[in-house]
Formats: C-alpha cells, sequence, structure tokens
C-alpha cells in the first residue's frame, strides 16, 4: 500500500496570505489528523476528520481550518498568515478504530516571510 | 490531564552502547502509548505501540519498551546502538479518536 502523500512539500509564504496544504491517507484509511510541528510548540494536534467531519479539534485560532472529502482526502487552509505559522505541517492517517495507530506522511515545510 | 514527559532532551551513546531513552506519563485511563522516530526533514515512523496486551512491547529496528504502571513510565531501549539510530525519538499518548498527545522529544546522538 502507498503511504500517506502530502502536498507540497515545501513553500514559501509571506504574511497575510492564505495556503492551502494537501493529505492524501493511505488507501482504506478514513480518519485524517493534522499536526503542527514547530521547534518551540513541539508537536501540537491540530483537528481530526473522519468521514467528512471534523471529529476533534486541537486549540487553534479559526485562521486554521480543514476539510475532507468523500475519497477521504484531506486540505487544510491557514488563511491571514503570521510568521508564527512557520513549522512542518503532519498529516496522519489511521482506520475506524479510534485507537488505531496513526501513519504520518513527510510533511509540508511552510516558511512565512 | 493526559500527559506525557520525556526526561532528557538530548542522549548521547557510543556506537554498540546501550540506549535508553525515557518517558513517563499521566492518565485517569488505561493509556495507549506509543513510540515514534522522527529522521531529518521526515515525517514520523512507528517504532511500537502499547496495547495493554503484553506489558514489553517490541518495535521495529531492535527498539522495545517496556510499560510500568506502578511508575507510569514507558522506557525505550535498545542493547546495542547503531549510527542509523540518531534521530529524534517521541512518546506519545493517545487521548482517543486519532488526538495524540506528545512529548517534547528526545535527540539520540550516537558516536562511533
Amino acid at each position: 500500500k502507498a503511504g500517506v502523500t502530502q502536498t507540497p512539500r515545501y513553500l514559501i509564504k509571506t504574511r497575510g496570505q492564505q495556503v492551502t496544504l494537501s493529505c492524501s491517507p493511505i488507501s482504506g484509511h478514513r480518519s485524517v489528523s493534522w499536526y503542527q510541528q514547530t521547534p518551540g510548540q513541539g508537536l501540537q494536534f491540530l483537528f481530526e476528520y473522519f468521514s467528512e467531519t471534523q471529529r476533534n479539534k486541537g486549540n487553534f485560532p479559526g485562521r486554521f481550518s480543514g476539510r475532507q472529502f468523500s475519497n477521504s482526502r484531506s486540505e487544510m487552509n491557514v488563511s491571514t498568515l503570521e510568521l508564527g505559522d512557520s513549522a512542518l505541517y503532519l498529516c496522519a492517517s489511521s482506520g475506524d478504530n479510534p485507537q488505531e495507530t496513526q501513519y504520518f506522511g513527510p510533511g509540508t515545510r511552510l516558511l512565512v516571510l | 490531564a493526559q500527559s506525557v514527559t520525556q526526561l532528557g532532551s538530548h542522549v548521547s551513546v557510543s556506537e554498540g552502547a546501550l540506549v535508553l531513552l525515557r518517558c513517563n506519563y499521566s492518565s485517569s485511563v488505561p493509556p495507549y502509548l506509543f513510540w515514534y522516530v522522527q529522521y531529518p526533514n521526515q515525517g514520523l515512523q512507528l517504532l511500537l505501540k502499547y496495547t495493554s496486551a503484553a506489558t514489553l512491547v517490541k518495535g521495529i529496528n531492535g527498539f522495545e519498551a517496556e510499560f510500568k504502571k506502578s511508575e507510569t513510565s514507558f522506557h525505550l531501549t535498545k542493547p546495542s546502538a547503531h549510527m542509523s539510530d540518531a534521530a529524534e525519538y517521541f512518546c506519545v499518548l493517545s487521548k482517543g479518536f486519532q488526538k495524540l498527545v506528545f512529548g517534547t522529544g528526545t535527540r539520540l546522538l550516537v558516536s562511533p
């Protein structure tokens, strides 16, 4: 099976712009989670989608949003970018069991100038 | 609140030496615990997972971890370090429904 894929791998934006990141889960996985990784805050949970519905949400401002499509692919959007949004954004997919192992993609590295 | 604490942001060992990465957890319910590894500029790879079936969990690349409820610990070990083990290791607790809580990570340095 192909693993979790994320596009693009690298992105440079300027403050105030918006960005959309994409994640394709492992075939058959309906749950997709997003995480932000920064040197200062470490790895933090953003949100999780299951069958096109947001099932869980972390403590991030409303500028961070996401969606999931019927084929389980997910997108994450960040509007009005701030310098502090520079980070590695990781996507993970898993099966239907709430405690099932999550498999991570390689991440999208976002740099905000 | 559920949390994990990793002791030591950096651990240095010589090649062939024992690797011991420490993790303590806090959870009001029986926890699901994981160790993930992250190589530079890559995503996270699962090393092993504890799900209460057995207290000693064997993972990939010769790593294993022992769940000790009395000590609320889940330390990661490997008998003999290899240069390729140099990476960052994360102890992770699952809060259910795919919401993971990560430790701060331990960077393992392996010298020849």
